[in-house]
C-alpha cells in the first residue's frame, strides 16, 4: 500500500515570493509520482508528473518538483509565485505500471499582493 | 466540451434515497474512476473499472455501487444515502496505452445529504 503526506494544510505567501509544498510518500514498491492542482470550482488538472529519469521535472508555468528516492519526497516549487497560483494542490503516488492514485490531503496555496 | 462529463453537478438529496452520479467521456479512455474529496481528507478512491467488464473496490467502496454501461459511461449509485456521504464526488479517466498516464478529472458533482 502507499501513502502521502503533505506536510502543511495552508501555505500564506505574497506574490513574487519563492514557494515550497512539501510532499513525502511511502511505498513499499516503485511508484511513479504526480501534482495534481485544484482551482476553485473545479476539477484537477495534472501539473507535473515523475516517471523515470531525471529527477526534476518541470511544468509549463514555472512550477518544478524534484524526485528524492533516499528522503521520500516530492517537494513542490516555483521561484515567483503570482496571484493566479491560488489553488489547492495534491500530491500524488501510483505504484509503477499501475493507475489507481493515492493522493495526500492537499495544501492550499494563497497568494496575497 | 469537456471531455469528461459529470451530471448532476450539484444535488441535494434526502437520507435513505437511492441517487446515481453519472460519468460520461469522450476522450476514448479504457480506464475509468470514481473518487470522493472531503475538506481535509483530500482524494479517495470508490471505484474503478479497467474496462467494460471489470469493476474493482476501491479505498472506500461501502454505501456505493457502480454501473459500468459502456466504454464512456460510469456511474456511481448511493443505495441508501447518508449523510456521512455528502462530499465532491469526481469522475476520472486515463489511458492503458499509455505508460501511467495521467488521469484527466470531471468538474465534479457537489453531493449533499441530508
Amino acid at each position: 500500500a502507499q501513502s502521502v503526506t503533505q506536510l502543511d494544510s495552508q501555505v500564506p505567501v505574497f506574490e513574487e515570493a519563492p514557494v515550497e509544498l512539501r510532499c513525502n510518500y511511502s511505498s513499499s514498491v516503485s511508484v511513479y509520482l504526480f501534482w495534481y492542482v485544484q482551482y476553485p470550482n473545479q476539477g484537477l488538472q495534472l501539473l507535473l508528473k515523475y516517471l523515470s529519469g531525471s529527477t526534476l521535472v518541470e511544468s509549463i508555468n514555472g512550477f518544478e518538483a524534484e524526485f528524492n528516492k533516499s528522503q521520500t519526497s516530492f517537494h513542490l516549487r516555483k521561484p515567483s509565485v503570482h496571484i493566479s497560483d491560488t489553488a489547492e494542490y495534491f500530491c500524488a503516488v501510483s505504484p509503477s505500471g499501475y493507475s489507481t492514485l493515492t493522493f495526500g490531503k492537499g495544501t492550499m496555496l494563497l497568494v496575497s499582493p | 466540451d469537456a471531455d469528461v462529463t459529470q451530471t448532476p453537478r450539484n444535488r441535494i438529496t434526502k437520507t435513505g434515497k437511492r441517487i446515481m452520479l453519472e460519468c460520461s467521456q469522450t476522450k476514448g479512455h479504457d480506464r475509468m474512476y470514481w473518487y470522493r474529496q472531503d475538506p481535509g481528507l483530500g482524494l479517495r478512491l470508490i471505484y474503478y473499472s479497467f474496462d467494460v467488464k471489470d469493476i474493482n473496490k476501491g479505498e472506500i467502496s461501502d454505501g456505493y455501487s457502480v454501473s459500468r454501461q459502456a466504454q464512456a459511461k460510469f456511474s456511481l449509485s448511493l443505495e441508501s444515502a447518508i449523510p456521512n456521504q455528502t462530499a465532491l464526488y469526481f469522475c476520472a479517466t486515463s489511458d492503458s496505452r499509455v505508460v501511467n498516464t495521467e488521469a484527466f478529472f470531471g468538474q465534479g458533482t457537489r453531493l449533499t445529504v441530508v
